[in-house]
């Protein structure tokens, strides 16, 4: 049962434009929620996260959505640079505890010159 | 800072050795996590330290070992793995902030390779 998913495998997107990366989640005890950014035999590095009491967050070109009733959440980049070239994994978890990551399927994003 | 230690980088192992992964980290949190990653896949958790007792154990085989000697310091030992336990293991820790959010760091990982 996969509680988090990323719908989309890949993305492709111009330097300069908006990327943005999905999330969708079904389970209703999440309140936390978080974009982890990895490259090849790398650790995932934190980006941003965002509770459930929030609707968004920003930090610098990185912003993240969160649509509780609609049990979605979306980070947006702008403007993307080469560099953002990773795959993104969104993760979820209840806040407060010492507890697993739910971690999405991520999205490889490629920003072309 | 918010750096996670992990040694080695890459560890090569025969069906029969025993070996131990070490990672530190020195933010002063209280949770730490081992997580494995095979390719193409998100992370897996298999084991989460808490106030350095073990307190997720995601049925994990006991070939796979954890051990946190103190607050800043986990271990995973290997002994008997098969092939199929080729992977990246990652660690993490957080500040396990009491009914807060509570963000988890990763370290760089190892590359795990069993011949």
């Amino acid at each position: 049962d996969q509680q988090v998913k990323q719908n989309s495998p890949s993305l492709s997107v111009q330097e300069g434009r908006i990327s943005i990366l999905n999330c969708d989640y079904t389970n209703s005890m999440f309140d936390y929620f978080l974009w982890y950014k990895k490259y090849p035999a790398e650790g995932p590095t934190f980006l941003i996260s965002i509770s459930s009491i929030k609707d968004k967050n920003e930090d610098g070109r990185f912003t993240v959505f969160l649509n509780k009733s609609a049990k979605h959440l979306s980070l947006h980049i702008v403007p993307s640079q080469p560099g953002d070239s990773a795959v993104y994994f969104c993760a979820a978890s209840v806040a407060g505890t010492a507890s697993k990551l739910t971690f999405g399927t991520g999205t490889r994003l490629q920003v072309t010159l | 800072d918010t750096e996670v230690t992990q040694t080695p980088k890459h560890l090569v192992m025969g069906m029969t050795n025993k070996k131990s992964l070490k990672c530190e980290q020195h933010m002063g949190h209280r949770a730490m996590y081992w997580y494995k990653q095979k390719a193409k896949k998100p992370p897996e958790l298999m084991f989460v330290y808490s106030y350095e007792k073990l307190s997720i154990n995601e049925s994990v085989p006991s070939r796979f070992s954890p051990e946190c000697p103190n607050s800043s310091l986990l271990n995973l030992h290997l002994h008997a793995l098969q092939p199929e336990d080729s992977a990246l293991y990652l660690c993490a820790s957080s500040q396990h902030t009491s009914g807060g959010p509570d963000t988890q760091y990763f370290g760089p990982g190892t590359r795990l390779t069993v011949l």
